[in-house]
This record gives structure tokens, C-alpha cells and sequence, in this order.
């Protein structure tokens, strides 16, 4: 069936480190990606998204390629900031439906 | 800007209780879904409504009932409060397109015990 898995946190870095965090999807069709982010005590935001095929979305200073040939949607920061730490989820819209599908959240604690 | 607005943010029950959980969105949105975020599960799709007068279950509609009041308000409610009920429950909207971004309220944090 169709479902997103992403990387297993909590993660934990210095300001100015590098962040990846890793996204893959199992899904018929042509599925839209899309990354979310919880702030401590809010609901989610859009981050960024990608339709198609080697689409680049950004946003933010984040960036992630959707890769078919890999069936993945990996999320960088090339520097963190301590304002980045937040619950990171990643989500795919099936192509013949429009009901989000999230995977389980990576929590990321960027320190001073 | 308003958004999307749940309440209420905070409700503890105890087990058998009823309540009913509020949502409304000022941007005209003809979309509405209610999830429910558990440690570890992400979110899960309690029930939707694709436009107003229509509503559909989701992943997990056991224990839940909703009501889309007008194209503003889509309403939660445990007829009958478990304990596996304890979760954030958060009401969202969007707009007309596939792609188009899900705007999120803040969240109602319940506790059944």
C-alpha cells in the first residue's frame, strides 16, 4: 500500500551543523511530497513541496528533490539555526486523492 | 489573521464522557479534516469533509462522529470518551486544488481517564 517512512529521530545538533532528514514513500502513480513542521505548542506548517518528478522545493533555507528513481524526498539545511528545532514530518498526497498521508514526525533539537 | 481555530486547547474526561471539539476557518476553504497526532504514529486522518455537505471517514473514524455546521465549522465529537482516546487533535483546511497546502489549528490536547 502506499505510505511514507522517514528517518527515526530525536536529533540533536549544533547550530550551524548540517541537517538531513531522510524521507522515502511507497506509492502507485505520481503522489505529490511535501514536508511539514510543528513549532513547539502549534500545529503544522507547510515547509516546502515538490509535484512532480525532480521537482527542488525550498523554503527557508531547506531543501529537498523529489527522487523517483529512488522513491525519496530527503530534507538538508546545509546551518541549523536554534529557531530550526521543531518536529519535522513528511507527507505525500496519493495521485487519486487529496487526503495527506504523514509519516511519524523527527524531532530536531538544535543547540547553541 | 485567524486561520484556523480549535477549542477548546486543553479537556480532560473520564472514560464514558461525551464532548465535542470545535473547529472553524476564515479562509473559505471548501476542505476540512480532523487528525489525531500520537508519539511515534505521526498523524492520522480521523474524518474529512471534500466540501460542505459532504463528510467521509478517514484511517481511524471508530469512536468519532463530525459535523460540517457550514463551509466554516467541521465539529468533532467522542460520543463515549476511552482512555485510547488520550491524543492532540487537530482540525485543518485547505483550499481548491490538489496541492494546495493544509493549514493547521493549534491543537486541543485531551486526556480520557
Amino acid at each position: 500500500g502506499n505510505s511514507v517512512t522517514q528517518m527515526e529521530g530525536p536529533v540533536t545538533l549544533s547550530e550551524e551543523a548540517f541537517l538531513t532528514i531522510n524521507c522515502t514513500y511507497t506509492a502507485t502513480g505520481y503522489p505529490s511530497l511535501f514536508w511539514y513542521v510543528q513549532y513547539p505548542g502549534e500545529g503544522l506548517q507547510l515547509l516546502l513541496k515538490a509535484t512532480k518528478a525532480d521537482d527542488k522545493g525550498s523554503n527557508k533555507g531547506f531543501e529537498a528533490t523529489y527522487r523517483k528513481e529512488t522513491t525519496s524526498f530527503h530534507l538538508e539545511k546545509g546551518s541549523v539555526q536554534v529557531s530550526d528545532s521543531a518536529v519535522y514530518f513528511c507527507a505525500l498526497l496519493y495521485s487519486n486523492d487529496y487526503k495527506l498521508s504523514f509519516g511519524a514526525g523527527t524531532t530536531v533539537t538544535v543547540r547553541a | 489573521n485567524a486561520g484556523v481555530t480549535q477549542t477548546p486547547k486543553f479537556q480532560v474526561l473520564k472514560t464514558g464522557q461525551s464532548m465535542t471539539l470545535q473547529c472553524a476557518q476564515d479562509m473559505n476553504h471548501n476542505s476540512m479534516y480532523w487528525y489525531r497526532q500520537d508519539p511515534g504514529m505521526g498523524l492520522r486522518l480521523i474524518y474529512y469533509s471534500a466540501s460542505e455537505g459532504t463528510t467521509d471517514k478517514g484511517e481511524v473514524p471508530n469512536g468519532y462522529n463530525v459535523s460540517r455546521l457550514n463551509k466554516r465549522e467541521f465539529s468533532l465529537r467522542l460520543e463515549s470518551a476511552a482512555p485510547s482516546q488520550t491524543s492532540v487533535y487537530f482540525c485543518a483546511s485547505s483550499g481548491r486544488g490538489r496541492n494546495s497546502p493544509l493549514h493547521f489549528g493549534n491543537g486541543t490536547r485531551l486526556t480520557v481517564t
